[in-house]
């Protein structure tokens, strides 16, 4: 069964940094491009970025380029998002998903507050 | 950006109903539609890809058509672990994205 879990979400002042973890089990991780998907509160989905199996980033929107950048271990099924200069927009449940053009399984999230 | 945009954005509906969602692409995205299911607290649940195709384990009551630009999600039959909030999301240009959300209630 395929299981993706979200953590290293909390509350972050404007500015700050956080890193998001998200541990897949279920799968071959390693053949796999990954993406992160955030939802502020009341708004829609938001594409985030998505990193290839080997590790190519396919996408950052401009809300975010040059302020987070993704990873992976693949020895650790492993899946990042470092977060930085956050800003308090970047409010939100972040969803890491299996695969590139669309996530054919998802994680439950993890809320990243950003607030003073 | 290609722009997606989901009608409506609620309905209601009592258990055995047929439901349909549309969404509208601002240009072409040929067969690159896919349909999430979701509920607050929830991972988010890919119902159908490639505008018509079934994931693995989805019932047979979500049906997806279109191509273009316009495309829709029916429900063929309402159940009660349906009820939830429906996105649409192109994967034909980048970055991918998403429809504003239908929230299907019970009526």
């Amino acid at each position: 069964e395929v299981q993706l879990v979200e953590s290293g979400g909390g509350l972050v002042q404007p500015g700050g940094s956080l890193r998001l973890s998200c541990a897949a089990s279920g799968f071959s991780f390693s053949d796999y491009s990954m993406s992160w998907i955030r939802q502020a509160p009341g708004k829609g989905l938001e594409w985030v970025s998505t990193l290839t199996n080997r590790g190519y980033s396919t996408y950052y929107p401009d809300s975010v380029k040059g302020r987070f950048s993704m990873s992976r271990d693949n020895s650790k099924n492993t899946l990042y998002l470092q977060m930085s200069s956050l800003r308090p927009e970047d409010t939100a449940i972040y969803y890491c998903a299996k695969g590139r053009d669309y996530g054919d399984y998802w994680g439950p999230g993890t809320l990243v507050t950003v607030s003073s | 950006d290609i722009q997606m945009t989901q009608s409506p954005s609620s309905l209601s509906a009592s258990v055995g109903d047929r439901v349909t969602i549309t969404c509208r692409a601002s240009q072409s995205i040929d067969r690159s539609l896919n349909w999430y299911h979701h509920k607050p607290g929830k991972a988010p649940k890919l119902l159908i890809y490639a505008a018509s195709t079934l994931q693995s384990g989805v019932p047979s009551r979500f049906i997806g058509s279109g191509f273009g630009t316009d495309f829709k999600l029916t429900i063929t039959s309402v159940q009660p672990e349906d009820f939830a909030t429906y996105y649409c999301q192109q994967s034909y240009g980048t970055p991918p994205t998403f429809g504003q959300g239908t929230k299907v209630d019970i009526k």
